[in-house]
């Protein structure tokens, strides 16, 4: 199976900051990678996938790139509705397993 | 509206069984990979399974595999999660979510990539393991 591995675990920010969370793959998985956010209490939510393409209805301070094994997701300048969960997943092959989630919270 | 409920959950004994089941409605459920993904409280977010728009194929986290089984009902617009041999650690929020084919990528070769992700989820329903 491949293992997915999000850092920092958790970050502090400012409304307004620039912010930017890793995400590693176990093996090469292309591009095959999304990202989700999840608000506490809620469904997670799909930001983007292929790596970097903006789900539809997405804001577009937030951007993904890298391939192969090794990701990140880049939010230009935070909201308050950003202070949440981020999570990568993996689509390259079943299972298709998430990160462990990073907790962004405000400063 | 695009919606997928759950039902189902609720406290169940170390040993046991429980049968969750998620009704879809709002899109063409026949066309869609369907999933299961829990959360632990406090925790974060694990896949669980999926099942192919016929029901051919199906796959499984290594920590359910044997005791939980997904199937589908496209007449009835459904998708159950039978688990059985449930332990302490299966206590979580259970989402039921649609896996769409949400876009695709033309490879310089004459083909395409496709990509596959959670778009649709529902509200969760609670599974609770405890004696």
């Amino acid at each position: 199976d491949i293992q997915m591995t999000q850092s920092p675990s958790s970050l502090s920010a400012f409304v307004g900051d620039r912010v930017t969370i890793a995400c590693r793959a176990s093996q090469s998985i292309t591009n095959y990678l999304n990202w989700y956010r999840q608000k506490p209490g809620k469904a997670p939510q799909l930001l983007i996938y292929g790596a970097s393409t903006l789900q539809s209805g997405v804001p577009s301070r937030f951007s993904g790139s890298g391939s192969g094994t090794d990701f990140t997701l880049t939010i230009s300048s935070l909201q308050p509705e950003d202070f949440a969960t981020y999570y990568c997943q993996q689509s390259h092959s079943a299972p298709r397993t998430f990160g462990q989630g990073t907790n962004l919270e405000i400063k | 509206e695009v919606q997928l409920v759950e039902s189902g959950g609720g406290l169940v004994q170390p040993g046991g069984s429980l049968r969750l089941s998620c009704v879809a409605s709002g899109f063409t459920f026949s066309n869609s990979w369907m999933s299961w993904v829990r959360q632990a409280p406090g925790r974060g977010l694990e896949w669980v399974a999926n099942i192919k728009q016929d029901g051919s194929e199906e796959y499984y986290a290594d920590s359910v595999k044997g005791r939980f089984t997904i199937s589908r009902e496209n007449a009835k617009m459904s998708v159950h999660l039978q688990m059985t041999s449930l332990r302490a650690e299966d206590t979580a929020v259970y989402f039921c979510a649609r896996e769409e084919e949400v876009g695709r990528q033309w490879l310089s070769y004459g083909t395409y990539r496709y990509f596959y992700a959670v778009d649709v989820w529902g509200q969760g329903t609670t599974v609770t393991v405890s004696s």
